[in-house]
């Protein structure tokens, strides 16, 4: 079955730098979340999309902003970049508010 | 905001024994899931549970909602090596377009052959 494809899965940036993350989710679902998962951490909820408009906002930095795109894809952009935004990134689906599922994630590391 | 507390933290076990973990909130959550998460990966949803009072398997997984709303246990029998990672609760309310899900902070499971 298809499941969440993120990209990249390792990402390494300096200070300052900007980062992009990507999800590609499951066909048909149209619902999808981010999650900041710090090291021995819980994921904690960023921001979510439901059919191409934010639905909801959770502990997103300003720094940061996503959109889901017309082919249902999201976008996570990261600008100023900072030590403590190393952390994995996950992306969910789901279809409408049913169970979500997670992609592999985006390991994001800053020097 | 909302807070999810698991237990027990983690738990050190032998091959074929049982497990049981479990999470309780202050508030009420429309929707229970456990996930299970192996390092660096994603979580992997195991068992959704949606009504109150609900009783779920899925081999040898049972979980159920308790009848508050406010807690959920899931059980694994006879466990095997491959068993071995973190497993989260996660509860979801539901209101408006709000279906984030809040986390419990994890139990660490380790199973010795």
């Amino acid at each position: 079955a298809a499941g969440v494809i993120q990209s990249p899965r390792h990402l390494i940036k300096e200070k300052r730098e900007t980062a992009t993350l990507k999800c590609y989710p499951i066909p048909r679902h149209d619902t999808v979340y981010w999650y900041q998962q710090g090291p021995g951490q819980d994921p904690q909820f960023l921001i979510s999309f439901y059919e191409k408009m934010q639905s909801d906002k959770g502990s997103i930095p300003d720094r940061f902003s996503a959109q889901q795109f017309s082919d249902y894809h999201s976008e996570l952009n990261m600008s100023s970049l900072e030590l403590g935004d190393s952390a994995l990134y996950f992306c969910a689906n789901s279809r409408g508010d049913n169970e979500q599922f997670f992609g592999p994630g985006t390991r994001l590391t800053v020097l | 905001g909302q807070q999810l507390n698991q237990s027990p933290q983690s738990m050190f076990i032998q091959e074929g024994e049982d497990v049981s973990m479990n999470c309780t909130s202050s508030s009420i959550f429309n929707t229970w899931l456990w996930y299970k998460q192996d390092p660096g990966e994603g979580p992997v949803l195991l068992i959704a549970l949606y009504k109150a009072g609900e009783l779920t398997s899925n081999g040898r997984l049972t979980a159920q909602f308790g009848i508050t709303r406010k807690d959920s246990f899931l059980n694994i029998s006879a466990s095997i090596p491959s068993d071995v990672g973190i497993y989260f609760c996660a509860g979801q309310p539901r209101g408006g377009s709000n279906y984030k899900l809040t986390f419990g902070k994890g139990t660490l499971l380790t199973v010795n052959p």
